[in-house]
Parts: structure tokens; C-alpha cells; sequence
């Protein structure tokens, strides 16, 4: 049992450039999410899936976009990296809503640098 | 808009000592409440989860209290250890059923000194 797992854990961009970020959970779990974390900021939602085929934006969706075609995997994209999106990622997945007093599991987090 | 603030940002005290750590959310509403642990350069663990109808929570030496009429959550750690050193962090959603709005406090840099 892996729990989440995240691919890659570092990555270097161009301004401009796009690329894909992979979540994968083995739990069986509905829910997941994708954070970025930021100094002094906290964790902040961009986008989270409440089941297979679905999407939902977060509270900073601009600048990316995700799917989740099959029930373990989240993907997180990014069309044209701008240094603002300079940050770490970090996925995580729960069995239910966290509003119904589920706990979150989390993945090690993905380090980007957009130059 | 709410938001969560988490005092002290940071903190030192000698192995043994017992600790408090502080979260507030500026909105009282809070459904449930989580505290998660971050070590350097990882991802967060979740420690204790308070639910709805509860007022507390404990793991071993943590013991995590919700006061939903004040917004304010508290950790505390027994005897603490220098393995306990990581930044320390809540998070929760205003209602049910809100996975869009779980707001994460920026967390408390916790340092046990041998």
C-alpha cells in the first residue's frame, strides 16, 4: 500500500512551457485534491474531483487545469508556466469530503521552479 | 473571508517541556478540524481529526481541543521530544460537505531542543 504517490518530485521550467503533474492513490479513495503550498501562505486549493470523470476549481484554479479519467489518478496541468507558479505541489485523497470528518492522506509533494 | 491564523509562527523550547499550539479561524463557523504534521521538505501527516460533535481528540501525547463557539483550536504535546520538531498545522471546512473550503492555517515551525 503506497498511498499517494506524486511524479515528478522536482521539476525546472522555461517561462511558457507546460507539463503534467501525476497524483496516483491506492485507497480506493472518492476525493482528491490539489494544493500548492507557498511561504507564509499556508495551503491553498486549485482544483479537487469528487469522483471518477469529475472536476471542481479550488480557490486558485487560473493557470491550470486537471482530470481524472480513472479513479486513482488526479493529473495536474499547466499550459504556460509563468514564474508565478513557482511553488510546491502537493496532492492528497480522501475516502469522503473532508466536510463529513474524513481524513486527508497526502503525497510527498512535487517542487516547481518556472524560470 | 476566512482565515486562519496559527500562533506562535514559530517555536523553540528544551526536550520535556509540555506546549500549546494555537489556531483561530477569523469566522467562527468551523465544521470539524484537522492537525497535520509537516516535516522539511515533505508532504503533511494527519495527527488528529476533531469531528463535528466532538470537543477533543488524542493520540499518545497529543491531545488536540475544538471550541466551535470561538473558532479556536488548540495542540497540545506532552513531554515533548526532539522528534517532534516539524511544522505543525490545522485545517478545516466552514460546513459539511465542503471540499472546496477546508482553509489551512500557515502553520507553527516547532523546534525541541535536546
Amino acid at each position: 500500500n503506497a498511498g499517494v504517490t506524486q511524479t515528478p518530485k522536482f521539476r525546472v521550467l522555461k517561462t511558457g512551457q507546460s507539463m503534467t503533474l501525476l497524483c496516483a492513490q491506492d485507497m480506493n479513495h472518492e476525493y482528491m485534491y490539489w494544493y500548492r503550498q507557498d511561504p507564509g501562505m499556508g495551503l491553498r486549493l486549485i482544483h479537487y474531483s469528487v469522483g471518477e470523470g469529475t472536476t471542481a476549481k479550488g480557490e486558485v484554479p487560473d493557470g491550470y487545469n486537471v482530470s481524472r479519467l480513472k479513479k486513482q489518478n488526479f493529473l495536474l496541468g499547466l499550459e504556460s508556466a509563468a514564474p508565478s507558479q513557482t511553488s510546491v505541489y502537493f496532492c492528497a485523497s480522501s475516502y469522503r469530503s473532508s466536510g463529513e470528518a474524513d481524513t486527508q492522506y497526502f503525497g510527498p509533494g512535487t517542487r516547481l521552479t518556472v524560470l | 473571508k476566512q482565515e486562519v491564523t496559527q500562533i506562535p509562527a514559530a517555536l523553540s523550547v528544551p526536550e520535556g517541556e509540555n506546549l500549546v499550539l494555537n489556531c483561530s479561524f477569523t469566522d467562527s463557523a468551523i465544521y470539524n478540524l484537522q492537525w497535520f504534521r509537516q516535516d522539511p521538505g515533505k508532504g503533511l501527516t494527519s495527527l488528529l481529526l476533531i469531528q463535528s460533535s466532538q470537543r477533543e481528540q488524542t493520540s499518545g501525547r497529543l491531545n488536540a481541543s475544538l471550541d466551535k463557539s470561538s473558532g479556536r483550536s488548540t495542540l497540545y504535546i506532552a513531554a515533548s521530544q526532539p522528534g517532534d520538531s516539524a511544522t505543525y498545522l490545522c485545517a478545516g471546512p466552514p460546513e459539511r460537505s465542503s471540499a472546496s473550503k477546508i482553509i489551512f492555517g500557515s502553520g507553527t515551525r516547532l523546534s525541541i531542543r535536546p
